[in-house]
């Protein structure tokens, strides 16, 4: 069975903090993505990895950076968090030809 | 970026009774893939459609990859009331890399 695991379904923080989200996976996937859901908005792409150390931006990059220094995790870092990054935030990881599959979600508000 | 156009938004239905929803695009897939999503909790993949015409079931669930490969539709039958959540579509573009586009979703609501 897939296993995407996000280290926290809940996190608040306060504006201006660092933030760190993970996200670890277990079945040896090369590729790696980070979205966010907001109402109204859908699901919108932050930052996406095909390989170690490697890193893309995707359509909503400003305000993030992101971390692959091992193949199965996949971290997501709001630099200066800001009340406009109080999201919903999943990980989602696959390989060629095979459908990708979402961690749980990281609830995140920033007050 | 780039959505899939999603429809519809929004349905309200009686236990029992079948629905149908469908993603459009005006690029080509290579990939649909059909999602489900409850309160509070990340998207579960339903349905994987990898060739143009296909029609694959899970369960009550049937759903097609066009045969345009610009649209998908996904049918659900005999609506229960735990098949309430949000339903997303999902495509890879033909000759593009493994990133999905994502339709914005629609709300299936089942009254009991």
């Amino acid at each position: 069975d897939v296993k995407v695991t996000q280290s926290s379904r809940y996190l608040v923080k306060r504006t201006g903090e660092k933030v760190f989200l993970e996200c670890v996976q277990d079945m040896d996937h090369e590729n790696m993505f980070w979205y966010r859901q907001d109402p109204g908005l859908g699901l919108r792409l932050i930052y996406f990895s095909y390989d170690v150390k490697m890193k893309e931006k995707g359509d909503i990059p400003e305000g993030y950076s992101v971390s692959r220094e091992k193949k199965e995790r996949f971290s997501l870092i709001l630099e200066s968090a800001s009340t406009n990054q109080t999201s919903m935030y999943l990980c989602v990881t696959g390989q060629l030809n095979q459908p990708q599959h979402f961690g749980d979600g990281t609830r995140l508000s920033i007050l | 970026g780039q959505q899939l156009n999603q429809s519809p938004q929004s349905m309200f239905i009686q236990e029992g009774e079948d629905v149908s929803m469908n993603c459009t695009s005006s690029s080509i897939f290579n990939t649909w893939l059909w999602y489900k999503q409850d309160p509070g909790e990340g998207p579960v993949l339903l349905i994987a459609l990898y060739k143009a015409g296909e029609l694959t079931s899970n369960g009550r669930l049937t759903a097609q990859f066009g045969i345009t490969r610009k649209d998908s539709f996904l049918n659900i039958s005999a609506s229960i009331p735990s098949d309430v959540g949000i339903y997303f579509c999902a495509g890879q573009l033909r000759g593009g890399s493994e990133k999905l586009v994502f339709g914005k979703g629609t709300k299936l609501t089942v009254n009991p």
